[in-house]
């Protein structure tokens, strides 16, 4: 049973533009959602995170929204740069208990020049 | 600051065999989870320790197991090693359960294959 799902295997996007990545969710019970972004032959790195209580959070030119009724959370680059290119993992977890990350199957961007 | 370590970063084994992987945690932090992430796949949840005890559990068999040193170092121990167990292991570690989520900050993790 996939709990969080990231249907875009990859998404190729000009430099410049904007990169839009989708996750979507079905454990009611997650009420707490990261994104990490993974080059090869490194670990995952924490990029953005946002609290069910919250429906936007910014940093730089990362920005996640969150929209608990449809379960859905996105992460927007803006503008897009070649060192964004890497695999990028939809996390979601719950603040009680182990606080155990589940992750989606993650989504490659690449960036074109 | 030194991150998360792990080592070794390489391992071959052959069926059967058993295998220790091993993972220091940023400074200060207390908490440490251990995760799996078969090639295509997102990490999956092993186990996590705070304070030397198991706080909790994925869906792994027996004869996966862990465990956390005073200095908050950890072990991940794989016995009866199968093909299936070939994957990234990767540790993250985090300041622990506080009312305020911290982000668990990841090693670069050890490629286990085996024969």
């Amino acid at each position: 049973d996939q709990q969080v799902k990231q249907n875009s295997p990859s998404l190729s996007v000009q430099e410049g533009r904007i990169s839009i990545l989708n996750c979507d969710y079905t454990n009611s019970m997650f009420d707490y959602f990261l994104w990490y972004k993974k080059y090869p032959a490194e670990g995952p790195t924490f990029l953005i995170s946002i609290s069910s209580i919250k429906d936007k959070n910014e940093d730089g030119r990362f920005t996640v929204f969150l929209n608990k009724s449809a379960k859905h959370l996105s992460l927007h680059i803006v503008p897009s740069q070649p060192g964004d290119s890497a695999v990028y993992f939809c996390a979601a977890t719950s603040l009680q208990g182990a606080q155990k990350l589940v992750f989606g199957q993650g989504t490659r961007l690449t960036i074109n020049p | 600051d030194a991150g998360v370590t792990q080592s070794p970063t390489h391992l071959i084994k052959t069926r059967g065999q058993h295998v220790t992987l091993r993972c220091s945690p940023i400074s200060g932090h207390k908490s440490v989870s251990w995760y799996q992430q078969v090639l295509g796949q997102g990490p999956q949840f092993i186990f996590q320790y705070y304070e030397k005890e198991e706080r909790g559990r994925g869906n792994f068999p027996d004869r996966f197991s862990a465990r956390q040193f005073p200095n908050y170092s950890s072990e991940l121990n794989v016995n009866a090693l199968l093909l299936g167990d070939s994957a990234l292991y990767l540790c993250a570690s985090s300041l622990g359960p506080l009312s305020v989520y911290q982000p668990q900050h990841f090693g670069d993790g050890t490629r286990l294959s085996i024969l």
